[in-house]
């Protein structure tokens, strides 16, 4: 399959734990990529691999994956963490292929 | 600390073709990693146009195949991208970016800033 499937939109509260899911076949077989995006700015990588952060990027931002579903966990989310979320993967269906997620609109109150 | 900066036209009329071309900085294009082209559409999500190695060999989304033309230019240290036939549906932010080593397609990390192309005639 090449869809990767994400909800629209959700909220956490300032401090608070927050989970982005993201379902998709090809992530029984590749492990997923998150990138944050802000508006007006390019995305950002913030967790790639089995649960990798690049340089810079805070230790509050954590990977994990289970079958079908990657989850982009935010443990104490910052007013700064306000953005779109989007995850990223190979297609499993044997072509080289990149698909996305349609994106998680993550607001904090 | 690698940087890439995509370059173009803005505006495109409908028909013709959509040329960008990705300058990289701070690393060299030959000593390996994909290379890839996504859009956002304004509002919209991220949708993978296609990817390109060191090497020259390329991959490109199945609903775009037809239109799309990556290549690279290691003298340049660039790599490029063609868009024939575009329509409004075009239209939208384009972002270079360096894939990894080991997949076309995923983990993205630089991008750069992106370039908005618009097409209208």
């Amino acid at each position: 399959s090449s869809e990767l499937t994400q909800d629209p939109a959700v909220s956490v509260a300032l401090g608070q734990t927050v989970r982005i899911t993201c379902q998709g076949d090809s992530l029984r077989s590749y492990y997923a990529s998150w990138y944050q995006q802000k508006p007006g700015q390019a995305p950002v990588l913030v967790i790639y691999g089995k649960n990798n952060r690049p340089s810079g990027i805070p230790d509050r931002f954590s990977g994990s994956s289970s079958g079908n579903t990657a989850s982009l966990t935010i443990t104490g989310a910052q007013a700064e963490d306000e953005a779109d979320y989007y995850c990223n993967s190979r297609d499993s269906s044997g072509n080289h292929r990149g698909v996305f997620g349609g994106g998680t609109k993550l607001t904090v109150l | 600390q690698v940087q890439l900066q995509e370059s173009g036209p803005g505006l495109v009329k409908p028909s013709e073709t959509l040329s960008l071309t990705c300058a990289v900085s701070g690393y060299s294009i030959s000593s390996g990693y994909y290379w890839g082209w996504i859009r956002q559409p304004p509002g919209k999500g991220l949708e993978w146009i296609g990817s390109i190695y060191h090497s020259g060999s390329t991959y490109y989304n199945p609903s775009l195949k037809s239109r799309v033309t990556i290549s690279v230019d290691t003298s340049k240290n660039q790599f490029s991208l063609k868009l024939s036939s575009v329509t409004a549906a075009d239209t939208a932010v384009y972002y270079c970016a360096r894939a990894s080593s080991t997949s076309c397609c995923s983990r993205f990390d630089p991008w750069g800033q992106g370039t908005l192309v618009t097409v209208s005639s």
